[in-house]
Parts: C-alpha cells; structure tokens; sequence
C-alpha cells in the first residue's frame, strides 16, 4: 500500500521547474507532501484533501486527482533552497470510514537544483 | 524548532541491549506518530498513539514497543537491538487526525547506531 512516487531523482538549473508524482493502488482521503533535507526532519508543505481543498506553498503547488489516485507537486522556478528529498504521505480511510491521520510514505524524490 | 522534542539526539549501543527514545509532542498536539527511517530509505510507519491510547501499528517488531503517557509524552522502547535497528527514529505530532486533518510536526529525530 505504500504509494509509489516518480520520479526518483531530479537534478534541475536553477529556474527550472519539475514535476514529483505520488500515485496509490487503494483510494485516497488525503495526501501530504513534505520535504527532508540531508540530516534533518521532514518538513510539512501541504496537504490536499479529497474534495479538492487545496494549499500552495511559496511557488510550490500540487493536485490531486481522484479517479486516478493520484497527486502531483510542482515546483516553478526552482531554488537552490528547494534542493531535498520530497515524499507523499498518504491517508486512506478505515472500514467505518473515519481516519485516525497514519500516513503511509512513499520512498521519496531526491531534487538537486545547481545555480 | 518544530516544537516536538525528541531525546537523546545521538544514541550508541552494542547489540543486545535495550534503549527509551523519548517524544514530546507539539504544545495541544494529542496524536504522536514513529517513524523508522534507515539509511537513504523512506520512512517506515511503526506506531501511533492518540490522547493515550494505541490506535495504528505498523510493521513494528515485537522486540519493539511504545507508550503515551498522561502529559501526552510518548516513549518508544526497543530491546535486544541488533545491527540492523540502526536508523534514524522520528517522532511526529498533529492535532487531531480524522477529516479535518493537519499535516504532521517532525521533531529532530533520534540517530540509533548499534555496534
């Protein structure tokens, strides 16, 4: 059930944008996007709900697509500062329909941005 | 500072032994998330905890155990540590999960070497 995310690594100039996919074989309640860089916590960017709530983040935004379940980020023109390892979390709703919030992370995107 | 504490920053045991990492959540927050995280991998969800009371389990061994205590903090116990136990453990915190759910608060994390 872990979501798969695409694609696994992202080397860009600064200025560039890129694309990170998250996708997930079982419906979806919500999914999280989060940034780790090397050594430290990952840092909550957003999250979008089923329903189509949704919340950006500098010039980073992200979707989600419910009948393919499956949420994209992007990020436009990319900083330095924007160099890290992104993962989605996913949220899936119980059998009573109720979430108790686990997520279930994919294996994340590595972004390098160059000057 | 994210706001979650987590203790000991640093850990070095030998095999065999049994260690506490302790969690102390976001100011409010009631659920407490661990997260298993080893080299260059993602993060592995063990177990969650809300207002006191176990509601999610992971892939968590059964040399491996936790609890929240009545102030919210929250311990993870893990016993006869082999090598392999070596990772980064997190401790995330969020105010409620259920629809209306927040994004998760990473402390620093707990950097686990058994030799």
């Amino acid at each position: 059930q872990q979501p798969v995310q695409s694609p696994q690594a992202v080397i860009l100039r600064e200025g560039e944008d890129a694309v990170i996919n998250c996708s997930s074989s079982k419906a979806l309640y919500s999914v999280h996007w989060y940034r780790q860089k090397h050594g430290e916590a990952p840092v909550f960017l957003m999250i979008l709900l089923k329903g189509g709530e949704q919340k950006g983040h500098e010039k980073i935004s992200a979707s989600f697509n419910e009948k393919k379940q499956q949420s994209s980020l992007y990020l436009t023109a990319s900083q330095l500062s924007y160099s890290g390892t992104y993962f989605c979390g996913t949220e899936f709703l119980n059998a009573g329909g109720t979430s108790y919030g686990k997520l279930t992370f994919g294996q994340g995107t590595i972004l390098t941005v160059h000057p | 500072d994210s706001g979650v504490t987590q203790t000991p920053k640093h850990l070095i045991t030998a095999t065999g032994q049994r260690v506490t990492l302790r969690c102390s959540p976001r100011s409010g927050d009631l659920s407490v998330y661990w997260y298993q995280q080893s080299l260059d991998q993602g993060l592995q969800f063990l177990i969650q905890y809300y207002n006191g009371e176990e509601r999610a389990k992971g892939n968590i061994l059964e040399r491996f155990s936790a609890q929240q205590f009545p102030d919210l903090h929250s311990e993870l116990n893990l016993s006869s540590l082999e090598l392999g136990d070596s990772a980064l453990y997190f401790c995330a915190s969020t105010l409620k999960p259920g629809r209306k759910n927040y994004g998760y608060t990473f402390g620093s994390g707990t950097r686990l070497t058994v030799v």
